[in-house]
């Protein structure tokens, strides 16, 4: 059974730091790995979505990379800004939907 | 530019009350899905729909059906509610497993409360 597990469970870091959550997988079997950001009361926003193909998606101040082989993903965040605190979740499609880990919380500080 | 739209946004209900959650989609998504997310669980699988007229069930379906109305709507119901149902429930939507490799959408969620 696919299980995706984040690490870590809540991060607080200040402003301007660069940061990496840490996403791993038990079954490389995968069609793709998915990047959401949750803000609190809300819904899901895709941010990246890497192929089983791909190794690395850009976006922005955004970095995700994905390692196959070792059933591991990370997200880079760079110079990061208190608009960015929310919690990030990662999810892999395999089988029928997405199977999600528990994700990271994410606190930046002014 | 909707998206994905659920209602209602905010529910109590009673231990044994019955409800529909709805949800309904503008994109022409093929596949719909119902997910229950719970503190410490993370979110998880109720059902999907892989298109219109076929429903399956997920990880977590019992106390649950669902109803696939057309390509558009896709509804959760709960027939005698209970505590354990008391959760945070989202829909999404997208174009299927591994088709298209484009990301699911998902609506801003339907809290309920059961008492």
């Amino acid at each position: 059974k696919q299980e995706v597990t984040q690490i870590p469970a809540a991060l607080s870091v200040p402003e301007g730091e660069n940061l990496v959550l840490n996403c791993s997988f038990t079954d490389s079997a995968i069609y793709n790995l998915q990047w959401f950001r949750q803000d609190p009361g809300k819904g899901l926003t895709s941010l990246l979505l890497i192929q089983s193909s791909q190794r690395e998606q850009t976006s922005g101040r955004l970095n995700a990379s994905l390692d196959k082989s070792s059933g591991r993903s990370t997200l880079y965040i760079a110079a990061s800004q208190p608009g960015d605190s929310a919690t990030y979740l990662c999810a892999v499609e395999a089988g029928t939907a997405l199977i999600f880990g528990k994700g990271t919380t994410l606190s930046v500080s002014s | 530019n909707a998206g994905v739209t659920q209602t209602p946004k905010f529910q109590v209900l009673k231990t044994g009350q019955s409800m529909t959650l709805q949800c309904a989609q503008d994109m022409n998504h093929n596949s719909m899905y119902w997910y229950r997310q719970d503190p410490g669980m993370g979110l998880r699988l109720i059902y999907y729909s892989a298109s219109e007229g076929t429903t399956d069930k997920g990880e977590v379906p019992n106390g649950y059906n669902v109803s696939r109305l057309n390509k558009r709507e896709f509804s959760l119901r709960l027939e005698s509610a209970a505590p354990s149902q008391t959760s945070v429930y989202f829909c999404a939507s997208g174009w299927g497993t591994g088709i298209n490799n484009q990301p699911q959408h998902f609506g801003d969620g339907t809290r309920l409360s059961i008492l």
